[in-house]
This record gives structure tokens, sequence and C-alpha cells, in this order.
């Protein structure tokens, strides 16, 4: 049982560049976030997704977009990066209503240059 | 807007020295409030939900409290193991905040031997 597994877990990209950030899980859960963590700035959502084929809009969602094909799967895209997108990024999933904690993933690590 | 606010930003105990972090907080409708651990260069790790204010959650030498208003992680006795960033974060009831967290920017604890 791997929990939450995230791909890269680091990636330097140049400004302007484009690529997309893999979480899965195999936990059977429904719900999964994308999150970011910066200095000083604690977590922040970007984006979620309540089930398979759904995303929502989270608290810092411009310059990314997400999609949820797969239910173990959720991915975040940035189309042309930007310094200001350097960070580190979390994925986490949650099994429902009365199961809330979030499980995390070890994160991605991304430098824009 | 839900608020989350730890303190202090970083805590130096000596082994065996007991303190407690604190985490005020600011929401419409409680749902629950989670303490999760962060080790450098790793995801966060949970560590307990508390639902309604009395109520008090233990494991090992970490004790979580809820009033109201704020939360308290109360650690005993620590040990250099236990140095991490304490990370505490809040779920709001009803509506499309119902499965997101927002956090604090974590309480920075160093326990040295």
């Amino acid at each position: 049982n791997a929990g939450v597994t995230q791909t890269p877990k680091f990636r330097v990209l140049k400004t302007g560049q484009s690529m997309t950030l893999l979480c899965a899980q195999d936990m059977n859960h429904e719900y999964m976030y994308w999150y970011r963590q910066d200095p000083g700035m604690g977590l922040r959502l970007i984006h979620y997704s309540v089930g398979e084929g759904t995303t929502a809009k989270g608290e810092v969602p411009d310059g990314y977009n997400v999609s949820r094909l797969k239910k173990q799967n959720f991915l975040l895209g940035l189309e042309s990066a930007a310094p200001s997108q350097t960070s580190v990024y979390f994925c986490a999933s949650s099994g429902g209503s009365h199961d809330n904690e979030q499980f995390f993933g070890p994160g991605t690590r991304l430098t824009v240059l | 807007e839900d608020q989350v606010t730890q303190s202090p930003e970083a805590l130096r105990l000596q082994e065996g020295e007991s303190s407690s972090l604190n985490c005020s907080y600011t929401v419409s409708g409680l749902r629950g409030l989670f303490w999760y651990r962060q080790d450098p260069g790793k995801g966060p790790e949970f560590l307990f939900t508390l639902y309604s204010a009395g109520e008090e959650k233990e494991k090992e030498r970490l004790k979580a409290t809820l009033t109201k208003k704020e939360s308290f992680l109360h650690i005993t006795a620590p040990k250099p193991e236990d140095s991490a960033t304490y990370l505490c974060a809040v779920q709001a009831v009803g509506g499309g905040s119902n499965y997101k967290l927002t956090f604090g920017k974590g309480t920075l604890l160093t326990v040295n031997p």
C-alpha cells in the first residue's frame, strides 16, 4: 500500500515552459487536492476534486489546470510556468464525509528560472 | 474567511522540557480541527482530528485539546525525534468549503538533547 505518490520529485523549468505533475493514490479515496507550500505562507489549496471527472478551484488557482480522469489520479498542469510558481507542491487525498483526514504525498520541488 | 494563526513561529526546547503550541482559529462553523507533523523535505503526516470544544486526544508524548477559539498541542517530556514543524488546519461546515482545509503557517519545534 503506497498511499499517495507524486511524480516527479524535483523539476527545474524555464519561464514559459509547461509541465504536468502526477499524483496517484491507492486508497480508493474520493477526494484529492493540490497544495503549494511557500516559506512564510503555509499550505495553500490550488485545486481540488470531489470525485472522478470533477474539479474545483481552491484559494490560488491562477496559472494552473487540473484533471481527474481516473479516480486514483489527479494531474496538475502548468501551461506557461512563471518564477512565481517556484514552490513545493503537495498532493493529498481523503476518503469522505466522516473520514476527513487528508493523506499527503512526499511533494514535488519545482523551480522556475 | 477562515483563518488560522499558530504561535509561536519557532520553539526551542531542551529534552524533557514540556511545553505547548497554540492554534487560534476563526471559522464560520467548525467541522474539524486537524494537527499534522511535517519533517523537512517530506509531506505532512496526520496526527489528530478534534471535532468539538472540550475534546482531547493523545498520542505518545502529544496531547491535543480544543476550545471554541483555539487548540493546544501539549508536548510532554519531548525527545529530539519530536523535532518537526507542527501544522494546524481547520475544516468548515457547509457548501463548497466542506472538504477544504485552511492551514496555519506552522510552528517549528526543535528539541535539543
